[in-house]
């Protein structure tokens, strides 16, 4: 069973800054949040992974509330090639646990020119 | 870095043959390889895990017969589809972590599109 519940799906026009919530009421305090993107007929892409507060890299941000229980993605300023799936997966990330990494059901978002 | 490469990236079978699936990290190691199926629309579903010199561990519902598993090396898992049947059309994905890095997260094949005529 998925940890995680997103929104099924978002739309966005290109510029604008969009924000992905993940609910993990579940989460385990070995438990980090991941975040994938996925377009058609490719695998899943990494795009940025956290523990708690935040997290920056070049293409997102990842906001982590202190009690951890949801976490939200932010891609700033969108463009079309932002039109992707993009999975929240919750799990223990150290290598030697054997948990299985489910994904949920991931959030279609569509960039609209 | 943590490149995941999967191969072949498509291929067309006839219902009754077998297909190999190949799964390389190409500069990491990685003891544990994770199989997905995908179907249109739909989101991830583990089938499998495989680890290196031991046996696989298959989810509820799939068959260990039918979706062979081998994990000969650090680098290298294989997935072989046997008897494969049309309802075995589907993307495969295999994933991996990087037993060198703390943490690490999947990183994942791009895929291998399987049509049973």
């Amino acid at each position: 069973l998925a940890k995680t519940t997103q929104p099924i799906s978002m739309d966005s026009y290109e510029g604008q800054e969009v924000n992905i919530t993940c609910s993990h009421n579940n989460i385990a305090t070995n438990d980090y949040i991941t975040w994938y993107q996925q377009f058609p007929s490719q695998g899943p892409r990494f795009i940025i992974q956290g523990y708690k507060t935040k997290v920056t890299n070049e293409v997102a941000s990842l906001f982590i509330p202190a009690d951890r229980k949801s976490s939200t993605l932010s891609l700033p300023r969108v463009s079309l090639s932002d039109t992707a799936v993009y999975y929240c997966l919750v799990g223990d990330m150290n290598y030697y646990n054997t948990d299985k990494l489910i994904f949920g059901t991931g959030t279609r978002l569509q960039v609209f020119p | 870095g943590a490149v995941v490469s999967q191969h072949p990236s498509w291929v067309i079978c006839k219902s009754g043959t077998s297909v190999k699936i190949e799964c390389r990290s190409l500069d990491f190691q990685a003891t544990t390889m994770f199989w997905y199926r995908q179907f249109p629309k739909q989101s991830l579903m583990l089938m499998a895990t495989s680890n290196e010199g031991s046996k696989a561990t298959y989810e509820q519902g799939v068959e260990k017969d039918k979706f062979l598993i081998n994990h000969a090396s650090l680098t290298l898992s294989t997935l072989t589809v046997t008897s494969a049947h049309p309802e075995d059309s589907s993307f495969y994905i295999c994933s991996a972590r990087d037993r060198g890095k703390v943490n690490s997260p999947l990183h994942f094949g791009n895929g291998t599109r399987l049509t049973v005529t």
